[in-house]
């Protein structure tokens, strides 16, 4: 069986800081990796994922992640945060033999003025 | 345009009462599923469904059960409403294969009085 930690579930930052929200997974098989985003009363977007291949992966609007199999994390990356990246943000693993996704608690990220 | 789409948005309805709510998808994916989503963010994933197979949490009372009309709906009916079935549920979709991402509708916003 799959879990998937998200050790913070809020995380204040100011506007143009950068930011890191955690994820860790536990398997006994090979991954998939995502991180989707929620918009209050909105649903989740899919914003980055990892499959393969190169294990730094970007989105359009400035996040990273980056896959580490060793410490089993997936953490989530920007460089400097506008307000309009307050969400919810969920971290999510499916693994190699079927589609079933696991999802994270959930970080809140409150980007503040 | 839109992707997955699920009606209503907000539901309101009293103890014992029986609702369904819809969705379709529009993307030509294979496999359907349905999340609920309690006041603390936390996703639980309810039913995955295709052409070929049901797959039901074992967690999910009875009386909850998918109906899938066609390959792109799949329909939430909830029998007798308790007030702990009062949460979000989203639909979501996804292609067949190994670490194929899912989207998700707008969810709808249950609330039982």
């Amino acid at each position: 069986a799959q879990s998937v930690t998200q050790l913070d579930s809020q995380v204040p930052v100011f506007e143009e800081a950068p930011v890191e929200l955690r994820c860790n997974y536990s398997s006994s098989v090979s991954v998939y990796l995502f991180w989707y985003v929620q918009y209050p009363n909105q649903g989740l977007q899919l914003l980055l994922k990892y499959l393969s291949g190169s294990t730094l992966v970007e989105s359009i609007n400035g996040f990273e992640a980056e896959f580490n199999k060793s410490q089993t994390s997936f953490h989530l990356r920007k460089p400097s945060v506008h307000i309009s990246d307050t969400a919810e943000y969920f971290c999510a693993v499916t693994h190699n033999y079927g589609q079933n996704f696991v999802f994270g608690p959930g970080t809140r990220l409150s980007v503040l003025p | 345009d839109t992707a997955v789409s699920q009606t209503p948005k907000y539901l309101v309805t009293q103890m014992g009462n029986d609702k369904s709510i819809k969705c379709e998808q529009n993307l030509g994916h294979d496999t359907m599923y349905w999340y609920k989503q309690d006041s603390k963010k936390f996703l639980k994933i309810m039913f995955s469904y295709n052409n070929k197979e049901l797959i039901i949490n074992e967690t999910v009372p009875n009386r909850f059960s998918p109906k899938s009309p066609d390959k792109a709906h799949l329909n939430l009916h909830i029998n007798s409403l308790e007030l702990g079935d009062s949460a979000v549920y989203f639909c979501a979709s996804s292609q067949a294969g190994r670490g194929a991402p899912q989207y998700f509708g707008p969810g709808t916003r249950l609330t039982v009085t």
